[in-house]
């Protein structure tokens, strides 16, 4: 059965680093890409980036360049989101997701299975 | 970006009734390849979203067939052919022939 595992709710203040973790079993980690995925209170899911785990390769949407980094640990099954300074407006859900397709990142991907969410608080 | 455009926002639907929800890309999601990759997700409150539809009409895994995914080009539906309290929640579609893909704003279905 596949499932990814993530870390649990955390409260920080502004300015505060946080990374964030995901750990996949049930199937072969380190040939399928990760997703984080963005939702803010109320509102919809907006795509952050992916990793691949084979070799760390990382891609973000234009929106999150730079603010956030996407990192996995194939050793580990585990791939990780972090911020080294948080803001109040980084508050959200945060849902890491498997693309369908082993090895392959572009047209036609898609999430098929999903972590449970990371509720991020950021607030002073 | 492609943008993914819901109708309704809401929508209250009596038990064993139809529900349909729409969903209109601002460009074809028709791949070179022939496939249209357009996908149907389902958040149940409180839940992560799960796949329900991917490449328009394919149900996922365990995916009643009360589900129901059709369209072509630019405009797509999802009908529930006779909806349970347990199809309650937010729909959203997506579209992933441009990276990153995009997801509609979503689509609240509660039961009356």
């Amino acid at each position: 059965e596949v499932q990814l595992v993530q870390s649990g709710a955390e409260v920080k203040k502004p300015g505060e680093s946080l990374k964030i973790s995901c750990q996949g079993s049930g199937y072969s980690f380190d040939t399928y890409w990760i997703a984080w995925v963005r939702q803010m209170s109320g509102k919809g899911l907006e795509w952050m980036g992916v990793v691949y785990p084979g070799d760390s390769d990382a891609r973000y949407s234009p929106s999150f360049e730079g603010q956030v980094t996407i990192s996995a640990d194939k050793s580990t099954n585990t791939a990780y989101l972090h911020w080294s300074s948080l803001k109040a407006s980084d508050s959200a859900i945060y849902y890491c997701a498997r693309l369908s397709k082993p090895r392959f990142y572009g047209s036609g991907s898609y999430p098929d299975y999903w972590g449970q969410g990371n509720l991020i608080t950021v607030s002073s | 970006d492609i943008v993914m455009t819901q109708t309704p926002l809401s929508l209250s639907v009596t038990p064993g009734q139809p529900a349909s929800v729409s969903c209109k890309s601002s460009q074809s999601l028709l791949h070179s390849n022939g496939k249209t990759y357009l996908y149907w997700y389902l958040q149940k409150p409180g839940q992560p979203p799960q796949l329900l539809i991917y490449e328009v009409s394919n149900r996922f895994s365990g995916v009643p067939d009360r589900f129901r995914g059709s369209g072509s080009g630019t405009d797509f539906t999802l009908e529930i052919s006779r909806v349970e309290a347990e199809d309650v929640g937010l729909y959203y579609c997506m579209q992933s022939v441009q990276v990153p893909p995009t997801f509609g704003g979503g689509t609240k279905v509660e039961i009356k």
